[in-house]
């Protein structure tokens, strides 16, 4: 089984400000690791994932992580935030699958609710 | 970038009364799925369906739950007898045959139930 703790609920940040949202994970498998944006009335959208090779990851929008394996993290970054980047951001896992195809179960995290100010 | 595509996106229904939230995943995906979240919630796995079954399903997805390929392009979650607690925002996601495509989500359906 996985397990994902996002440590932060709620990050407010002022515009043009780094941001980095904490996302932590436990699992007995290897996984494959994402992060999903979430804005107001809208649907969860894919920001980068984690399948495999290099461990830095870039993304939309601006947004990179890191898999730390060793420290069992993936957090989110980005250098200079603007105001739509206010949103709800979801860490998830998904355990690693055998096969040719893209078979994911993810586990999500609570949530962190980044809210960027003027 | 394709969609995938969720109706209703609000349903309101009595208690004990049958509903089936409808999907449209993207057409050449392979994999279909359904998560809730919970008002205040994680988003959870429900149930995942790969050639015409359900491949893998969670302790939550019970006999009152199923799901339905019906035809080649919609893919339901049908609740036979539903309680409060399933009121939740349901969301429906695909990814395609190849390894490493992206998990696509649609954008949710809101049930409650009254």
């Amino acid at each position: 089984a996985q397990s994902v703790t996002q440590l932060d609920s709620q990050v407010p940040v002022f515009e043009e400000a780094p941001v980095e949202l904490r996302c932590n994970y436990s699992s007995s498998v290897s996984v494959y690791l994402f992060w999903y944006v979430q804005y107001p009335n809208q649907g969860l959208q894919l920001l980068l994932k984690y399948l495999s090779g290099s461990t830095l990851v870039k993304g939309i929008n601006g947004f990179e992580a890191e898999f730390n394996k060793s420290q069992t993290s993936f957090h989110l970054r980005k250098p200079s935030v603007h105001i739509s980047d206010t949103a709800e951001y979801f860490c998830a896992v998904s355990p690693r699958r055998g096969g040719g195809g893209s078979n994911y179960k993810l586990t999500f995290g609570k949530g962190t609710l980044l809210t960027v100010n003027p | 970038e394709p969609e995938v595509t969720q109706t209703p996106s609000h349903q309101v229904t009595q208690m004990g009364q049958e509903v089936i939230l409808r999907c449209v995943p993207i057409s050449n995906h392979l994999y279909f799925y359904w998560y809730r979240q919970i008002l205040g919630q994680k988003v959870e796995f429900l149930v995942s369906f790969y050639n015409n079954e359900i491949s893998e399903k969670s302790e939550i997805f019970d006999d009152q739950f199923s799901v339905e390929r019906p035809d080649g392009s919609n893919f339901t979650l049908k609740i036979r007898s539903t309680k409060l607690e399933d009121s939740a925002m349901y969301f429906c996601a695909s990814s395609g045959g190849v390894l490493n495509e992206k998990l696509l989500f649609g954008s949710g359906t809101q049930l409650s139930v009254l």
